[in-house]
């Protein structure tokens, strides 16, 4: 089945314990991205990547990082986490990055951070 | 900075009726346009992609584009109680992926 896969599904941590979201995709895609959900913010875009070994910032990247060794996977990694960061995490890819491309979510990560 | 606008709600519908939702977006350039629905607490499901004005329909679901206008909709017609959920419109028209907007909040009424 084609999906994106993300672990863990909820995690509750502490201030400044670092943590990493992983992030897989079976499809073969080549861009891949990481977003936080907010109530009345909506959706915005941490980082993406439109390949292997390249990634760029999005709307919002302070505190976080990530990496782009394989095609298949994207982690985001808290390094030093904060209360503002708890939110709703997804990973989202699609084939190409291209305009008319299809974005598929992963089914989301809900982290705490107290 | 590109911004995708949208009425948060709720917009409250009676069963069977049209549910209409509407989408602005501020960067011309933008060339495709997608309406997501999410349901509370899980993931956007991709339900129409729009990339030329005029109408797209798809079942019970039609986009509409206008570009000049910079305008987004989507028609939902014989709505069901399924369809409430919060509905996102996204836009995209470079490398850097989509834009979201906050998203309606869609209640149909029984």
């Amino acid at each position: 089945e084609a999906q994106v896969t993300q672990n863990p599904r909820y995690l509750i941590t502490v201030t400044g314990k670092k943590l990493t979201v992983t992030c897989s995709q079976n499809m073969n895609h080549e861009y891949m991205s990481w977003y936080r959900q907010d109530p009345g913010l909506g959706l915005r875009q941490i980082y993406y990547s439109m390949n292997v070994e390249v990634t760029d910032k999005g709307d919002v990247p302070e505190g976080y990082k990530v990496s782009r060794k394989e095609k298949r996977n994207f982690p985001l990694i808290l390094e030093s986490p904060s209360p503002n960061q708890t939110s709703l995490y997804f990973c989202a890819s699609n084939l190409s990055g291209a305009t008319e491309a299809t974005q598929y979510f992963g089914p989301g990560t809900r982290l705490t951070v107290l | 900075q590109k911004e995708v606008e949208q009425n948060s709600g709720p917009l409250s519908v009676p069963e069977g009726a049209i549910a209409s939702l509407n989408c602005t977006y501020s960067d011309r350039g933008s060339q495709s346009f997608f309406w997501y629905r999410q349901y509370s607490g899980k993931s956007p499901e991709l339900i129409m992609s729009i990339y030329s004005n005029g109408d797209k329909e798809d079942g019970r679901f039609t986009a509409q584009l206008n570009k000049a206008s910079q305008y987004v909709s989507l028609l939902i017609r014989d709505s069901q109680p399924s369809d409430s959920a919060t509905y996102l419109c996204a836009v995209g028209g470079g490398a850097d992926g989509l834009t979201f907007g906050k998203g309606t909040h869609l209640i149909i009424q029984p």
